[in-house]
């Protein structure tokens, strides 16, 4: 079956720090793959997602390249802000559902 | 436009009580989900309405669970009987057909005590 396998927290970091949270994936086939940001308080918003092997996703700074070689999904973000702090969860689908298989979210949180 | 609505925002009720959430998707959306956010088994799908068809309800934990679709738009999820162990977070997300992002709702939180 589908898993998700993402970092856990929390991650603290100094603004302007450089962020990666790391996110592996099992699945079948050729999913699509997702992160979602929950800033407190806040539903779960789309961040970014990448459809295909070496595509990538950016949005607000943020960066992940899909990478099937190592079945990765990696978020990165060369400068965070305070204003980041949140829950990221990295997500897959591969199904005619679409319905999605998340990791267990990691909380980040940026100290000024 | 509107987004993903929810209600109630929040819902204590008695264990064995019988609860109603409800999920109001984007207008036009033709797929709907349900999942639910707990501590201990973080985001998990619960059931998925597409169009006119059959729901997969491969998600729902045990037979207490129940959703239905009227009308092709808002959403009801029923839980009976509630246990401690449903207190989560349930969100709700639509899509359109393609491309096939999720928006989700604020969530209705429940307490079972």
């Amino acid at each position: 079956g589908n898993s998700v396998t993402q970092m856990e927290g929390p991650v603290t970091l100094s603004e302007e720090a450089f962020l990666t949270i790391n996110c592996t994936y099992t699945a079948t086939g050729y999913p699509s793959l997702f992160w979602y940001v929950q800033y407190p308080g806040e539903g779960l918003q789309l961040l970014l997602k990448a459809t295909k092997a070496d595509d990538k996703g950016s949005n607000k700074g943020f960066e992940a390249t899909y990478r099937k070689e190592t079945t990765s999904f990696h978020l990165e973000k060369g400068s965070v802000q305070v204003s980041d702090s949140a829950v990221y969860f990295c997500a897959l689908n591969n199904n005619a559902g679409n319905m999605l298989t998340f990791g267990g979210g990691t909380r980040l949180m940026v100290k000024p | 436009g509107a987004g993903v609505s929810q209600s109630p925002s929040n819902k204590v009720t008695e264990k064995g009580k019988d609860v109603e959430l409800r999920c109001d998707p984007i207008s036009g959306h033709t797929a709907l989900y349900w999942y639910r956010q707990s501590l201990g088994q973080g985001l998990e799908f619960l059931i998925y309405f597409q169009g006119n068809s059959a729901p997969d309800k491969s998600g729902l934990p045990s037979d207490r669970f129940s959703a239905e679709r009227t009308g092709g738009s808002v959403s009801t999820l029923t839980i009976q009987r509630t246990q401690q162990e449903d207190s989560a977070v349930y969100l709700c997300a639509s899509s359109p057909l393609k491309p096939a992002t999720q928006y989700f709702g604020p969530g209705t939180r429940l307490l079972v005590l």
